[in-house]
């Protein structure tokens, strides 16, 4: 039982190169969610999915896009890396809305743009 | 809308002190609020959570938190910290709606020899 993984762990990409994060879970939870942290800024919610096919945007969604193809997988996709999407990608995961529902972490994925 | 604030960016102690993290929300509907911590390089982890009823909520290594609703307040303390505390420490409230958490900025705790 592996939880949450994401791949890959560091990533360094040029200006207007395009990239997937991968996020894969094996608890058969219905929620996922992408966080970025930013030093001194906490987590922001890029994007979140309450099950397959079903996605919708957080509070900074602006040069990402998300797929929820099956349960176990929700990919983030830069399309056009900026300098300001330098940051720690977070993925998580949830059973349900419920509030005795825990979310649960990867290790993050660690990308420059430069 | 919630919103968390984490009043302190760094909190240097040593080994053994007392510590306590600050943590205030807002918040127009009903309250849930964690505290995670994040150890270096690593993601986050639950800490603590307040959902209902007893104000104060224990972890499993001797952190407390206490719901103030007049203080719209959540701080979380320590007695003693362990070297092993060190880490980023996050506060969140939960909105209403599919679990989203709104995170504070996060305190990075330091304990010292």
């Amino acid at each position: 039982n592996a939880g949450v993984t994401q791949t890959p762990k560091f990533r360094i990409l040029k200006i207007g190169q395009s990239m997937t994060l991968q996020c894969t879970q094996d608890m058969n939870h219905n929620y996922m969610y992408w966080y970025r942290q930013d030093p001194g800024m906490g987590l922001k919610l890029i994007y979140y999915s309450v099950g397959a096919g079903i996605t919708d945007k957080g509070e900074v969604p602006n040069g990402y896009n998300v797929s929820r193809s099956t349960t176990e997988d929700f990919p983030l996709r830069l399309e056009l890396a900026a300098p300001s999407q330098t940051s720690v990608y977070f993925c998580a995961t949830r059973r349900g809305a419920r509030h005795t529902d825990t979310q649960y972490f990867g290790p993050g994925t660690r990308l420059t743009v430069l | 809308a919630q919103s968390v604030t984490q009043l302190d960016s760094q909190v240097p102690v040593f080994e053994e002190a007392p510590v306590e993290l600050r943590c205030n929300y807002s918040s127009s509907v009903s309250v849930y609020l964690f505290w995670y911590v994040q150890y270096p390089n690593q993601g986050l982890q639950l800490l603590l959570k307040y959902l209902s009823g007893s104000t104060l909520v224990e972890s499993i290594n001797g952190f407390e938190a206490e719901f103030n609703k007049s203080q719209t307040s959540f701080h979380l303390r320590k007695p003693s910290v362990h070297i092993s505390d060190t880490a980023e420490y996050f506060c969140a409230v939960e909105g209403t709606s599919y679990g989203k958490l709104t995170f504070g900025q996060g305190t990075i705790l330091t304990v010292h020899p």
